[in-house]
């Protein structure tokens, strides 16, 4: 696609409930990140893949939060079990790395409300 | 851990009026961005720079990269409502792969 689609844009849950939140990438890159952003602050690194290499996970808060990347393209963020804490906008960007600068194109993110 | 702090955190000013936004680290970083981001949208690149003391403007926005390449401004001139706004730097080294982001700068420019 033209840009980076993410869904749902806002998801409501209970305390307790697993979440998948899903990214489409721009056709293409291979390089997926998933930050997070709590309101008007910066954005917390929590998860990187690169082509086929491991994903570097070093950023998930904890063993709820999973990510995978599926035949190099669409990602999908788990939270299970989830807390208040967890509450914040999950903003999913891709990058093609070619020009070797870092140049992240991101999507409008998933607003995630724990109850 | 390479972290990069952004000053100041809040800037309210009036239209027409200067700004510089500043971002810091103790890291060298191989390349340095800047992004802009509205409520409700991801945030939007506005400039990279890659070369230590670089100096790049981008219509009334001017962005610089120091010499040692840990730490870069960005200035403001003429502000106008439409800049308002949150203004990320992020990080990147090559060899790690992802980008490090500053905490933003939230920008109100009253008419």
């Amino acid at each position: 696609g033209a840009g980076v689609s993410q869904s749902p844009s806002n998801k409501v849950t209970e305390k307790g409930k697993d979440v998948e939140l899903r990214c489409d990438p721009i056709s293409g890159h291979t390089a997926l990140y998933w930050y997070r952003q709590s309101l008007g602050q910066g954005l917390e690194f929590l998860i990187y893949f690169q082509g086929n290499s491991a994903p570097d996970k070093s950023g998930l808060p904890s063993d709820r939060f999973s990510a995978e990347r599926t035949g190099g393209s669409v990602s999908t963020l788990t939270i299970q079990r989830t807390q208040q804490e967890d509450s914040a906008v999950y903003l999913c960007a891709s990058s093609s790395r070619r020009s070797g600068a870092n140049v992240l194109t991101f999507g409008a993110g998933s607003r995630l409300t724990v109850l | 851990t390479q972290l990069l702090e952004q000053s100041p955190q809040f800037l309210s000013i009036q239209e027409g009026e200067n700004l510089t936004v500043y971002c810091n680290s103790s890291s060298v970083f191989s390349s340095l961005q800047w992004y802009r981001q509205e409520p409700g949208e991801g945030p939007v690149l506005l400039v990279t720079v890659v070369t230590g003391g670089e100096v790049k403007k981008l219509k009334r926005l001017t962005f610089q990269f120091g010499d040692a390449r840990k730490d870069s401004s960005l200035h403001i001139t003429a502000a106008q409502p439409g800049d308002t706004g949150l203004y990320l730097c992020a990080g990147t080294n090559t060899n790690a792969g992802k980008s490090t982001f500053g905490d933003g700068t939230t920008l109100t420019v009253k008419p």
